[in-house]
């Protein structure tokens, strides 16, 4: 079937410490895949996407490599701010039954200290 | 710029009560879908739309109904409500039915409590 693996958080890191949050995933065919964000109170916002193997996304210092060979999309930054601190969802979009549908990580919650 | 706007924030409902929640966008946006957020869960799907008068289930549609007669709204209806739906509801919506490469533009999400 149809999944995404994330890391387990919390994470808390200082400011200015570089940030990895782990995303493998399975799925039948080639899938898209996404990097969503949630600050508190709030809904989910799109981070970043790749849509083919390979594929680099990249957002507000934000970056993730589309790994087929790997089954990973993992997400990364070199400086990490307290504006940052959210909850951070990998998903991918399959093709199930002639539609299109997301499947969502447990997500990660990212703390960042001053 | 609304986006997509929910509605209630907040709701606290009695077991066995009903209850709409309702959404609607301004973006003209063919698909709509329904999840709903649970710790260590993530999002799982409810129930999604293609376009207006097309729904169809979604992971976990059990206990919840929906129609969609116009573009703009996408309605979740709870028939009967149960203290296993407290959760965090999210309404999103998306430019066509083919989500493959585009993103889906999220409400703010309503907090429903079941006692």
């Amino acid at each position: 079937g149809n999944s995404v693996t994330q890391m387990e958080g919390p994470v808390t890191l200082s400011e200015e410490a570089f940030l990895t949050i782990n995303c493998t995933y399975t799925a039948t065919g080639y899938p898209s895949l996404f990097w969503y964000v949630q600050y508190p109170g709030e809904g989910l916002q799109l981070l970043l996407k790749a849509t083919k193997a390979d594929d680099k996304g990249s957002n507000k210092g934000f970056e993730a490599t589309y790994r087929k060979e790997t089954t990973s999309f993992h997400l990364e930054k070199g400086s990490v701010q307290v504006s940052d601190s959210a909850v951070y969802f990998c998903a991918l979009s399959v093709r199930d039954s002639g539609t299109y549908k997301y499947i969502f990580g447990t997500g990660t919650r990212l703390k960042v200290l001053a | 710029n609304a986006g997509v706007t929910q509605t209630p924030k907040f709701q606290v409902l009695k077991t066995g009560q009903s209850m709409t929640l309702q959404c609607a966008q301004d973006m003209n946006h063919e698909y709509m879908s329904w999840y709903r957020q649970d710790p260590g869960m993530g999002l799982r799907l409810i129930h999604y739309s293609v376009g207006a008068g097309i729904t169809d289930q979604g992971e976990v549609p059990n206990g919840y109904n929906v129609s969609r007669s116009t573009t703009e709204d996408f309605p979740l209806r709870l028939l009967s409500a149960a203290p296993s739906q407290t959760s965090v509801y999210f309404c999103a919506s998306s430019p066509s039915w083919d989500i493959s490469n585009q993103p889906q533009h999220f409400g703010d999400g309503t907090r429903l409590s079941i006692l």
